[in-house]
């Protein structure tokens, strides 16, 4: 079965700095690959995903993700980030050759200080 | 397209009550999940339905949780007796394909209290 790990519990980044978070899954091929978000009192959103082609995706909200087979990753980036960015982030990983369900990490949350 | 619908959006209950959560997917989506997230366990799957069949009921916590899809509209999730531990924040997500792991997309939650 497959699994995610999302090793950072809290990130804390200055507005305007650069932030990468982190995301490591286990499967045995190729996964079907999701970063979601939670705003608080919210539900969760989608940022973008990754099934196949090129590894470096692009999504909303000025994200994106890099899909590293070598290091099973799919870490999460964006250049800049601003102050609506604090929220609960989410990596998921779904089974190519599985069925409909993901399987979610236990989230980062994301603190902007100004 | 308004998204993924819940009501109510916040519940407060007493033990023994029975709770009754609602959901409404996305037009045109074929599966639907119901999820379960507290601090302690994270975000827990607790049934899913692909055309409007049960397919995985594997998360439902014990025969207290019941779950139904009568129509590809509407699905709803029901909890008899109401427990304290039940207290949790319930979401319900859609997805437009079956045969995958593919999309979802969540709806804004069910915050069920229970005293």
């Amino acid at each position: 079965a497959q699994s995610v790990t999302q090793p950072d519990i809290h990130i804390t980044v200055s507005e305007g700095a650069s932030l990468e978070l982190r995301c490591n899954y286990s499967y045995g091929a190729t996964p079907y690959l999701f970063w979601y978000v939670q705003s608080p009192g919210q539900g969760l959103q989608l940022l973008l995903k990754y099934f196949s082609g090129d590894t470096l995706v692009q999504g909303i909200k000025g994200f994106e993700a890099e899909f590293k087979r070598s290091q099973s990753s799919f870490n999460l980036r964006k250049p800049s980030v601003h102050w609506s960015d604090a929220a609960e982030y989410f990596c998921a990983v779904g089974a190519r050759f599985g069925n409909e369900k993901l399987t979610f990490g236990t989230g980062t949350r994301l603190t902007i200080i100004p | 397209d308004a998204g993924v619908i819940q009501s109510p959006r916040h519940e407060v209950t007493e033990m023994g009550q029975e709770v009754t959560l609602r959901c409404k997917p996305i037009s045109g989506h074929n599966s639907l999940f119901w999820y379960r997230q507290t601090m302690m366990r994270g975000l827990e799957l607790l049934i899913y339905f692909n055309n409007n069949v049960p397919i995985d009921d594997s998360g439902m916590p014990e025969d207290r949780f019941s779950a139904k899809m009568p129509n590809a509209s509407f699905s709803t999730l029901k909890i008899q007796p109401s427990e304290p531990r039940d207290s949790a924040v319930y979401f319900c997500a859609s997805s437009p394909l079956t045969g995958g792991p593919y999309e979802q997309y969540f709806g804004p939650g069910t915050r069920l209290t229970v005293t």
